[in-house]
């Protein structure tokens, strides 16, 4: 039974371009979450998904920042025009919605912006 | 709104010595609480959780935390502490949002 997987697992972008992080559920997970860890801070929560629903955003910064759960494939988190501040760890969590709180991690996505 | 703390960045003990991270919680009903380590470069593990019940929780690769509402905390414990231990440490909780609210993360240095 796979984990949950997300990819690329290193990714290096110049400042200005666009940056796209995909997570892949656990099999039977219908909820994703995704949390941010920047250099010497906590985890953060970023946003909230269900299949082809946005459920909690409130992490999420205002601008250049979008998810999306579409019914087939992958959450994607996107982030556009990205500056030097977005370097960090991007973690996706999966949970199979429910009563169950209990969130499965992935290994993150460790973005670089030059 | 809720917040967790990690009182302790870093914490050095001996292998073979006992162990207690310490966390504190603040929300105004009983939240969901978890202990997650994670590995340099890795993804965060789950080590045990609590949701209700027998306030002392058993966990994976030895660990265990107590709950005491009392005192708002939810510290993790392991008798005798081993090499592969070391990693960053967080202590988490989830309400009604679902989310997960993390603290600061303890470092744990094992030594030889």
């Amino acid at each position: 039974n796979a984990g949950v997987m997300q990819n690329p697992r290193h990714l290096v972008r110049r400042r200005g371009q666009e940056a796209r992080l995909r997570c892949s559920p656990m099999k039977g997970h219908s909820h994703v979450y995704w949390y941010r860890q920047l250099p010497e801070e906590g985890l953060k929560f970023m946003v909230y998904l269900q299949k082809e629903n946005i459920i909690d955003e409130s992490g999420m910064p205002k601008e250049r920042f979008s998810a999306e759960f579409p019914k087939e494939g992958p959450s994607i988190l996107r982030i556009q025009q990205v500056v030097r501040g977005d370097s960090a760890a991007y973690f996706c969590a999966s949970s199979p919605g429910l009563d169950s709180d209990e969130q499965y991690f992935g290994p993150g996505t460790r973005l670089t912006v030059t | 709104a809720q917040s967790v703390t990690q009182p302790d960045i870093h914490i050095t003990v001996s292998e073979g010595a006992s162990l207690e991270l310490r966390c504190n919680y603040s929300y105004g009903a009983t939240p969901y609480l978890f202990w997650y380590v994670q590995s340099p470069g890795q993804g965060l593990q789950l080590l045990l959780k609590y949701f209700s019940g027998d306030t002392l929780v058993q966990g994976i690769k030895g660990f265990e935390a107590e709950f005491k509402r009392s005192q708002s905390s939810f510290n993790l414990r392991k008798p005798s502490v081993h090499w592969s231990d070391a990693a960053e440490y967080f202590c988490a909780s989830s309400g009604s949002a679902r989310q997960l609210t993390f603290g600061s993360g303890t470092q744990l240095t094992v030594l030889p």
